[in-house]
């Protein structure tokens, strides 16, 4: 199964931007990378996905290498509710099996 | 629409014991994944079922199962019960079984094994 890596935690202030960092030198060319984060004491929820180009959502963005090998994720705002562990995910194409990692711990400060 | 529910959440157990744990998928949804959290491992992936037939299996042993009903309910079934068994077990719902489809988390039950 391809590894990702992540810094182990990130501190950012509120109402900022935030950009948390991705490393997947492994990936393969049908692997996606998902983002998932768990708040305290509740199970993950999914943040955004993308395969070769970059993506936005309502949540936030998820910008790609071209080489794919790196890929960030980025708050536009954070805000005190987007603490949490931030994982990153390659998600295989069979489907099914979310391989995690041991994630971003992200604190925000008011 | 309701989202995935797990039942029971909480559950004492002691050694040598079986348990069961129970999964509710979103309405529609036909994949089910188990995953364990555990502070020492993370989240690890048990298994995943789609259409009652089990698709991958992580790296646990013989003494874990599950399956899943033609509802797309799922069980998951620990026998022999050992201390390190304890953690929070989280289920997953999607669509379908592909890399495309985001998963639905459960709050989980948490497992203690005294």
């Amino acid at each position: 199964d391809a590894k990702t890596t992540q810094p182990n935690s990130m501190e950012s202030n509120e109402e900022e931007p935030v950009h948390l960092p991705c490393n997947h030198s492994t990936i393969s060319g049908t692997d996606y990378i998902h983002w998932y984060r768990q708040l305290p004491s509740q199970g993950p929820e999914y943040v955004i996905h993308g395969l070769t180009s970059n993506v936005n959502n309502r949540m936030a963005s998820l910008a790609i290498a071209e080489d794919r090998k790196s890929s960030t994720l980025i708050l536009h705002r954070a805000t005190l509710r987007d603490a949490a562990v931030y994982y990153c995910i390659l998600y295989d194409n069979q489907g099914g099996k979310l391989i995690f990692g041991q994630g971003t711990e992200l604190s925000v400060k008011p | 629409k309701a989202g995935v529910t797990q039942t029971p959440r909480y559950l004492i157990k002691t050694r040598g014991q079986q348990v069961t744990l129970s999964c509710s998928p979103i309405s529609g949804h036909r994949s089910v994944s188990w995953y364990q959290q555990t502070p020492g491992q993370g989240l690890q992936f048990l298994f995943e079922y789609f259409s009652e037939t089990q698709r991958n299996k992580g790296n646990f042993p013989g003494r874990f199962s599950g399956r899943q009903f033609s509802n797309s309910r799922s069980e998951m079934n620990v026998s022999t019960l050992e201390l390190g068994d304890s953690a929070l077990y989280l289920c997953a719902s999607s669509l379908y079984i592909d890399s495309y489809n985001e998963q639905f988390f459960g709050p989980g039950t948490r497992l203690t094994v005294l």
